[in-house]
């Protein structure tokens, strides 16, 4: 079974505060995904990579940088954490050599900025 | 107009009864369709896949994908209290190593 690990399931962290979200994926997945989830919002994607130290950017990338030093691991990190950013951040990865495409989701980090 | 379309309920039935789950597409060139479940605090989970057109059955759940409507649907028959989650149709395009699009999803309930 794949299996989508993230750092923290409950955080909670002061405005203007640097926040770092760690996800690791164990079944060597070249894509991975950072999305937020927001009550009548659904997913958004804010970054994703299809390798190591690559990037780009989804729909809502502002105040949000990433990085991917390894295959496994995809980092989500807030500079300057403000309240708009408490949200729930789920962290997912994809193989495209299976042809299949399906994203693989972790448990999600629930995000709070005070 | 948003490339994927789903009414996000809240949806609530008795149990045992037959639940319909939609969502529309504008892009024709979507051709691979996903339907996750995602229970309360949790990631979401792959529930069914299917490509292109037709129908794929899974126990007591049946994914339907009608190409010339746009129009995808996931039937859940004699559903279960423990079916209560939100529901997120995804679906991606046929060529290049791009994102699914997700719906924003549907919030169902079933009562016992």
């Amino acid at each position: 079974d794949v299996k989508v690990t993230q750092s923290s399931r409950y955080l909670v962290k002061r405005t203007g505060e640097k926040v770092f979200l760690e996800c690791v994926q164990d079944m060597d997945h070249e894509n991975m995904f950072w999305y937020r989830q927001d009550p009548g919002l659904g997913l958004r994607l804010i970054y994703f990579s299809y390798d190591v130290k690559m990037k780009e950017k989804g729909d809502i990338p502002e105040g949000y940088s990433v990085s991917r030093e390894k295959k496994e691991r995809f980092s989500l990190i807030l500079e300057s954490a403000s309240t708009n950013q408490t949200s729930m951040y789920l962290c997912a990865s994809t193989s495209p050599g299976t042809g299949r495409y399906e994203q693989y989701f972790g448990p999600g980090t629930r995000l709070t900025v005070t | 107009q948003k490339e994927v379309e789903q009414d996000p309920g809240p949806l609530s039935v008795p149990e045992g009864a037959i639940v319909s789950l939609n969502c529309t597409y504008s892009n024709s060139a979507f051709q691979y369709f996903m339907w996750y479940r995602q229970y309360s605090r949790k990631g979401p989970e792959l529930l069914m896949y299917t490509y292109s057109s037709g129908n794929k059955e899974d126990g007591r759940f049946t994914a339907q994908v009608d190409k010339s409507s746009k129009y995808i649907s996931l039937f859940i028959r004699d559903s279960q209290p423990s079916d209560s989650a939100t529901y997120l149709c995804a679906m991606r395009y046929i060529s290049g190593n791009t994102p699914l699009v997700f719906g924003k999803g549907t919030r169902l309930s079933v009562i016992a």
